[in-house]
């Protein structure tokens, strides 16, 4: 089974904070994901990478920065946060093997940005 | 571009009878894989089950099963013999086009009452 383990639970910041959600994966899987949560729009997806030190675009990323450190840990990064990226954000990661791999998800990190 | 649709936001059923519930999805690509997630209660999110585009029958997992219909380009998500922990919310998800990265519907909330 796989595990991905996300960092806070919860985080409370104000206008123009600056923000790391953290996420670690022990299952060696290439692909990581963000996602963000939201009422009426399901999971939208901010960045993702398909192994250390690559990034890729998402389709919501705008005020969003992420980084890739290694196989294991993905960040997502708020560098001017404001209160429309408050939110529920989850992490996945999945197997590299081929098309239509399952994702394993975190537990979620809960941001209000006031 | 690729866009998923759940137009049913909640649905609520007696325990133990079938519960249906509708996604329809978008995209120009001739080869696709369409998904349904559950989300529970506490937040945790994971795979159901998967249907093949180029696979005509059914997909079936335990007490769920899909019914594709490709020329609709509908996918909905069959629950029999529903249980209360069957409550939670449901997400559609398709992969298309790129790699690994899936679209996600807005989301399915189902309540099964005793």
């Amino acid at each position: 089974e796989a595990a991905v383990t996300q960092s806070p639970r919860n985080k409370v910041t104000v206008t123009g904070g600056n923000v790391t959600l953290s996420c670690r994966q022990t299952n060696s899987h290439n692909y990581m994901y963000w996602y963000r949560q939201d009422t009426g729009h399901g999971l939208r997806l901010i960045h993702y990478s398909y192994g250390a030190g690559n990034l890729q675009i998402g389709d919501v990323p705008d005020g969003y920065k992420a980084t890739r450190t290694t196989q294991e840990d993905f960040f997502l990064l708020l560098e001017l946060a404001s209160p429309s990226q408050t939110s529920l954000y989850f992490c996945a990661s999945s197997d590299a093997g081929g098309y239509a791999e399952t994702l394993y998800f975190g537990s979620g990190t809960r941001l209000t940005v006031l | 571009a690729q866009k998923v649709t759940q137009t049913q936001t909640s649905i609520s059923v007696m325990e133990k009878t079938t519960v249906t519930m509708d996604c329809v999805y978008e995209t120009q690509d001739s080869s696709y894989f369409l998904f349904w997630y559950k989300q529970t209660a506490s937040g945790e999110i994971v795979f159901l089950i998967r249907q093949d585009s180029y696979k005509k029958e059914n997909a079936t997992v335990g007490h769920y099963s899909l019914n594709f219909q490709k020329p609709k380009s509908s996918i909905g998500l069959i629950i029999t013999a529903t249980q209360i922990e069957d409550s939670a919310v449901y997400f559609c998800a398709m992969e298309s086009g790129s790699f690994n990265k899936l679209t996600f519907g807005a989301g399915t909330r189902l309540a099964v009452c005793p």
